[in-house]
Parts: C-alpha cells; sequence; structure tokens
C-alpha cells in the first residue's frame, strides 16, 4: 500500500512569491491534516480535513495560508504572499475512519520550505 | 489545554546500550492518547506505540518498552540493546479526548529528543 506522498520534497523561493504544497492521502483515508515543523520542533496541526470540508482551521493563518481539498481526496497548502518565517517542514498526514476505534495518523516525508 | 514537554533535547548512547526517553504531559481531560513517533533523517514521522488512558499496563513490543504513570503524567520510551539505526529524533506526542465517530483529533507533540547511537 502506498504511503502519503507530497510534493515538492523541497522548495526555495524569495520572500513575497506565492508557493503551493500538494499531498495525496493514502488511499480510503477520510481525514487529512495539514502540519507545520519548525526546526528543532514538534509538528503542530494547521489544518485539518474531514473528507472535503474543514473542520479545524484555528490554527491556519487565514491571512496568507489557505487549503483546500476539493474532492476529498488529496489536498493544496498555499502560501500568498511567503515570508521569510514560514521557512518550515510542511507535513500532511492522514488516517482513516474506523468506528469505535482511535485511528493513528500515517505522516508524508514532508514539503522543507526555504525563503530567501 | 494540551502540553507535552520532553526535556531531553539529546542523547547519545554507545550501540547495545539501552536508553529511555523521558516525556512529560499535561492534559484536563481524563480521556486522552498517547504515542511515539519516530522521525529519521528522512524526515517521514513514523509510528511506534500508542497509549490510551485507562490502560497503564506496561508493556514490552520487541525492543521497544514504556512506561506509563497517570500519577506522574509521564510516559517513557526505552529502546533496550540500541542499534545504529535507532539514531532519529524521537517525539511523544498527546491526543485528547474520546473517540469522535472514529477520527482521530489533533495530536499535540513534544519538541522531540535527538538520539544517536554511537558504533
Amino acid at each position: 500500500e502506498a504511503g502519503v506522498v507530497q510534493s515538492p520534497r523541497y522548495k526555495i523561493i524569495e520572500k513575497k512569491q506565492p508557493v503551493a504544497f500538494w499531498c495525496n492521502p493514502i488511499s480510503g483515508h477520510n481525514t487529512l491534516y495539514w502540519y507545520l515543523q519548525n526546526l528543532g520542533q514538534g509538528p503542530e496541526l494547521l489544518i485539518r480535513y474531514e473528507n472535503e470540508e474543514a473542520v479545524d482551521d484555528s490554527q491556519l493563518p487565514k491571512d496568507r495560508f489557505s487549503a483546500e481539498r476539493l474532492k476529498g481526496v488529496d489536498s493544496t497548502l498555499k502560501i500568498q504572499p511567503a515570508e521569510l518565517g514560514d521557512s518550515a517542514v510542511y507535513l500532511c498526514a492522514s488516517s482513516p475512519k474506523r468506528e469505535g476505534l482511535y485511528n493513528e495518523q500515517f505522516f508524508g516525508p514532508g514539503t522543507r520550505l526555504t525563503v530567501l | 489545554a494540551q502540553k507535552v514537554t520532553q526535556a531531553q533535547t539529546e542523547i547519545s548512547v554507545v550501540e547495545k546500550e539501552d536508553v529511555t526517553l523521558d516525556c512529560v504531559y499535561e492534559t484536563r481531560d481524563t480521556t486522552y492518547y498517547l504515542f511515539w513517533y519516530k522521525q529519521p533523517p528522512s524526515g517521514e514521522l513514523v509510528f511506534l506505540i500508542r497509549r490510551n488512558s485507562f490502560d497503564e499496563q506496561n508493556e514490552i513490543s520487541g525492543r521497544y518498552s514504556w512506561n506509563f504513570q497517570k500519577s506522574t503524567s509521564s510516559f517513557n520510551f526505552t529502546i533496550t540493546a540500541s542499534q545504529v539505526v535507532d539514531s532519529a529524533v524521537y517525539f511523544c506526542a498527546l491526543s485528547e479526548g474520546g473517540v469522535s465517530s472514529g477520527s482521530a483529533r489533533q495530536l499535540t507533540f513534544g519538541s522531540g529528543t535527538q538520539l544517536t547511537v554511537l558504533p
């Protein structure tokens, strides 16, 4: 079974430029997450989707960040415009929906963003 | 609010030594889940173990074991007979609340412990 796929793996841009990250979750996983991981820190949730609905986006900086999961499968996270402080690893994770069970999250390899 | 603290920033051991990674958590919920994840240099977080708040039984799984103590809010993780391939950053994580329609809730991670196993 294929894992969570993310692209690109690395991205270098200049500040004020836009950037987008793509995630394809494990097939059949209803829940999709985007996390931000700063250097030397643990991941922090940005947004959680249940199918195509964003059910928790309270920690997403909405002035410059946006996300979508139009068909309830793959997802795109966008930053416009990027700032120096956005340099980090952006992780995508997914989990299945099985009633009555706690479902662990499966993580992708992440996209390492460098803003110059 | 939930919080996870990993006081050990870096640990170095020699191969075959046992090593324990500490984790202390804070939560107001009576139902919660605790996790350990491994992040090798490739960057992908790998799930290792999970415990729920109602099960304090400590177990061993291969070279991994954990010590869950609600009285001290600790969830320590031990690797027995460490190997060079165990070198990675290890994260402890907490998720509050019971199962909600089978969907996982937000994970709160600690800052991680960099484990280096020397040959």
